[in-house]
């Protein structure tokens, strides 16, 4: 069972679209991450959430954390190719362990 | 990117041999990370370090060793690499236990 539940595993849109994706988990986090990865590349961190209904933009990129601090998502307005990766969600585990979902794919096609 | 080296980038191996990965870090942070990252399991943690000669094994840590003795360096070691350590291998690094985690660019093992 994954602690981190990453919906959908991959998203193929147009330029210029909106999109959601999701991290979702039946544990509480103290906190949750997003990272965004290019081919060849590590993560890299785009954001951090760490309050309950928390909302955070990064230009046209939205995050929430949910309420209870068991899900989050992100919105994506206006998607350009450059925003093409895989996306990351990402919460502690125990004292030095950060726990990874398994990603959502995403293709913006020009 | 935040001064983390992984060599080699890639490398190809025959089962049963002994393989070491290195990465090298410029930051003087304390803590370093192992991740392995495979189709439809995302990211999984091998063994981590929070101090030269301190280390503990992450949640897949069989087949696998480390060694930091010194600050800068954290290697990984397969002793008798099995197929199924065929990977890409990431390393990280963190100042402190609340800080980001800084990924390098990953070395690609296949082991034939």
């Amino acid at each position: 069972t994954q602690l981190l539940e990453q919906s959908p595993q991959f998203l193929s849109i147009q330029e210029g679209e909106n999109l959601t994706v999701y991290c979702n988990s039946s544990s509480v986090f103290s906190s949750l991450q997003w990272y965004r990865q290019e081919p060849g590349e590590g993560p890299v961190l785009l954001v951090t959430v760490v309050t309950g209904g928390e909302v955070k933009k990064l230009k046209r990129l939205t995050f929430q954390f949910g309420d209870a601090r068991k899900d989050s998502s992100l919105h994506i307005t206006a998607a350009q190719p450059g925003d093409t990766g895989l996306y990351l969600c990402a919460g502690p585990k125990g004292a030095n362990n950060l726990f990874f979902g398994t990603g959502t794919r995403l293709t913006v096609i020009p | 990117d935040a001064g983390i080296t992984q060599s080699p980038r890639h490398k190809v191996t025959e089962t049963g041999t002994p393989v070491t990965l290195r990465c090298h870090q410029t930051e003087n942070h304390r803590y370093m990370y192992w991740y392995r990252q495979d189709p439809g399991h995302g990211l999984r943690l091998i063994h981590y370090s929070y101090g030269v000669k301190d280390t503990d094994k992450g949640e897949v840590s069989d087949g696998y060793s480390v060694s930091r003795s010194k600050t800068e360096d954290f290697l990984l070691t397969l002793e008798s690499a099995t197929s199924s350590q065929t990977s890409v291998y990431f390393c990280a690094i963190r100042g402190t236990e609340n800080s980001p985690l800084h990924f390098g660019n990953g070395t690609r093992l296949t082991v034939t």
